[in-house]
């Protein structure tokens, strides 16, 4: 079955940099994107991008632009996150996220089980 | 950029009740070529991430109970929850797919009254 797995709980300092993983399994990796999510305390998802599990292809939302990169490793089935120069307003919970379609638009079947990001001085 | 907008923010309803949530486009999710809406629906438990529920704006995602309906076309869609359960209490957002850039609606929570 699928699943997506992420890395841990991270706290970070304003100014600092977070790098959050998602290794996926249970599908051939190549075939699908993995869209990044997040979702700040009591509010609602918004859309940080999405990268291709074919070549890297990525595409970012237009809020994230120049502060947010997205790589594969396809040794590990592995998708990662780096968000750069966090503010207080980045803390979230981030998902990764496997729609049903091999480009960046569809629907979100599987969902990883969330990271929260915490950014406190 | 499409905007999604639900309404209502929150709604309380009886056990066994129906529940109606709304969900407006500024822009049509239907493709003429296909004749398909691009439109989910998604369910939030506190605590989890979400589930999808319903896509093409009707189609039950498996697993997902009866009770849970999709309806609506072009800019204006509903989901129905028609007999209401202690499980449904949750946050239900819609979503559009229209463009690759994953627009959700800001979300309607469901509780028991």
């Amino acid at each position: 079955q699928v699943q997506l797995v992420q890395s841990g709980h991270e706290v970070k300092k304003p100014g600092a940099s977070v790098k959050v993983s998602c290794k996926a399994s249970g599908y051939n990796f190549n075939t699908y994107g993995i869209t990044w999510m997040r979702q700040a305390p009591g509010q609602g998802l918004e859309w940080v991008g999405w990268i291709s599990g074919y070549d890297g292809t990525t595409n970012y939302a237009q809020n994230f632009q120049g502060r947010v990169s997205m790589t594969i490793d396809t040794s590990t089935n592995s998708v990662y996150m780096e968000l750069k120069s966090l503010t207080s307003h980045d803390t979230a919970v981030y998902f990764c996220v496997r729609a049903d379609s091999k480009s960046a638009a569809g629907w979100g079947r599987f969902w990883g089980q969330g990271t929260l990001v915490t950014v406190s001085s | 950029d499409i905007v999604m907008t639900q309404s209502p923010d929150s709604l309380a309803v009886s056990l066994g009740e129906r529940a109606t949530i709304h969900c407006k486009s500024n822009q049509t999710l239907l493709y003429s070529s296909n004749k398909k809406n691009y439109l989910a629906w998604y369910q939030q438990r506190s605590g989890q991430p979400p589930r999808l529920l319903l896509y093409w704006a009707s189609t039950r995602e498996s697993g997902v109970p009866d009770r849970f309906r999709g309806s609506g076309s072009g800019t204006d869609f509903t989901l129905t929850i028609t007999s209401l359960q202690p499980e449904d209490v949750a946050v239900y957002y819609c979503q559009q797919y229209y463009t690759s850039s994953w627009i959700f609606g800001q979300g309607t929570r469901v509780e028991i009254k």
